[in-house]
């Protein structure tokens, strides 16, 4: 099943600007994490935050993780054409079997034009 | 450095064939391994993990299995393909260890059965 849930499914805006996706997830959780996946491609892991972290930077990345309600976001500030890609949330679960699984969400589909 | 590699990219087979699906990682010892479904414009679904030799667990049932014969190696295999197999395939490995860790991805197979 999957646990999160990215918000909005599709955001196309121009270059320069910044982008803000959204993820909400159920159970309780020991990370998350933001992945990229390019057409075709495999995933790239962007960015892990932990369950006792609210924000954390890379780069143009931001990531906030309200574990109060159960959600995260994404930001891409001043954006460029090569930003282009799908982007996932992922969710790492509590608990001693948990082996590094991850839960995926559905994505959200970035498109910035240049 | 670490890389995973996944072959083959792409693969037409007729509904009823076999299948056997490689990935090999290079650079680490005892990683944990996946082996992830996503269908078109959709989220990951996990298939299989394995946080050892010989050591598979499933994740949903199905028409496929699993085996890792050697540490680095990992392979998807099906006696008979359904045509509800067509998708894509991404294999990924972690750091051994309970979590918290990210992901690396290959750059997938493309399956389609006809």
């Amino acid at each position: 099943s999957q646990q999160g849930e990215e918000d909005p499914q599709a955001l196309s805006i121009q270059e320069g600007e910044n982008a803000t996706m959204n993820c909400s997830y159920k159970t309780s959780i020991n990370n998350l994490q933001w992945y990229r996946q390019n057409s075709g491609r495999g995933l790239v892991h962007l960015i892990l935050i932990r369950s006792n972290e609210r924000e954390k930077h890379s780069g143009r990345l931001r990531v906030t993780l309200d574990t109060s309600k159960k959600s995260s976001s994404l930001l891409i500030t001043a954006s460029r054409a090569a930003d282009t890609a799908s982007y996932f949330c992922a969710t790492g679960g509590t608990g001693g079997t948990s082996y590094g699984k991850l839960t995926f969400g559905q994505g959200t589909i970035l498109t910035v034009h240049p | 450095s670490q890389t995973i590699h996944q072959w083959p990219a792409t693969l037409v087979q007729p509904v009823g064939s076999p299948l056997s699906l490689e990935c090999t990682v290079e650079g680490t010892s005892n990683p944990n391994l996946y082996w992830y479904r996503q269908a078109a414009g959709r989220g990951l679904q996990l298939l299989f993990y394995s946080v050892g030799i010989g050591q598979i667990s499933s994740e949903v049932p199905q028409n496929l299995s699993a085996s890792r014969p050697q540490d680095r190696q990992f392979i998807l295999s099906s006696k008979k393909l359904l045509l509800s197999d067509s998708g894509f395939y991404l294999c990924a490995w972690s750091r051994y260890g309970q979590g918290g860790q990210p992901q690396h991805f290959g750059d997938g197979t493309r399956l389609s059965i006809l």
